[in-house]
């Protein structure tokens, strides 16, 4: 079965300060990879997505990821955090039809100043 | 472009009482309609997801039900609400026209937030 990890609960940075969020997959197959953020009462907000071809994806924001199959993560980069980051990011894995998409249960980003 | 509209915003409802919500999708037609619930600092759990009109699939056995009366209308509902059916709910839709290889995108709305006192 797929199943997402996001192995830290919660994490702190400095502003201006580099940003790396870790996602692990358990899925048989290739899988789809999917990067959301969601700020304090609102929904998910796409931030980007990996189908297939090259393993690095740039998203809105400046964010991008990487992913990588040996490793079986698709972990989330920015060069410089802005305050304007803090938020929940979400990683998803998704199969065949669409209608499994898991997600993990998330990584509230604290920036402070 | 496509848009999600979901309301109310915010819900504030006695246990026992029943619920709607409810949800729309503008600007593409026959999507794939999703109804999550976030529980607080928790991931989201799948409840329901339709593929069409009248189709409805639920994926755990709960106190809610929902419903798809228009291709871009979808409602989440319950008779009698739980202390335990507090949470953030999320409606999601997907372009299944877009996939590839069978997956989609999937697309949130705003939320609303129940509390059940």
């Amino acid at each position: 079965a797929q199943s997402v990890t996001q192995p830290d609960i919660h994490i702190t940075v400095s502003e201006g300060a580099s940003l790396e969020l870790r996602c692990n997959y358990s899925y048989g197959a290739t899988p789809y990879l999917f990067w959301y953020v969601q700020s304090p009462g609102q929904g998910l907000q796409l931030l980007l997505k990996y189908f297939s071809g090259d393993t690095l994806v740039q998203g809105i924001k400046g964010f991008e990821a990487e992913f990588k199959r040996s490793q079986s993560s698709f972990n989330l980069r920015k060069p410089s955090v802005h305050w304007s980051d803090a938020a929940e990011y979400f990683c998803a894995v998704g199969g065949t039809g669409g209608f499994k998409t898991i997600f993990g249960a998330g990584t509230r980003l604290f920036v402070k100043a | 472009s496509q848009t999600i509209h979901q309301w109310p915003a915010t819900l504030v409802q006695p246990v026992g009482s029943p619920l709607s919500l409810e949800c729309t999708v503008e600007g593409t037609s026959n999507p794939n309609l999703y109804w999550y619930r976030q529980a607080a600092g928790r991931g989201l759990q799948l409840l329901f997801y339709s593929v069409g009109i009248g189709q409805i699939s639920s994926e755990v056995p709960q106190n809610l039900s929902a419903s798809r009366p228009q291709d871009r209308q979808f409602i989440l509902s319950s008779k009698k609400l739980l202390l335990s059916d507090s949470g953030f709910y999320l409606c999601a839709w997907g372009d299944s026209s877009q996939s590839v290889g069978g997956q989609e995108t999937q697309y949130f709305g705003p939320g609303t937030r129940l509390l059940v006192l």
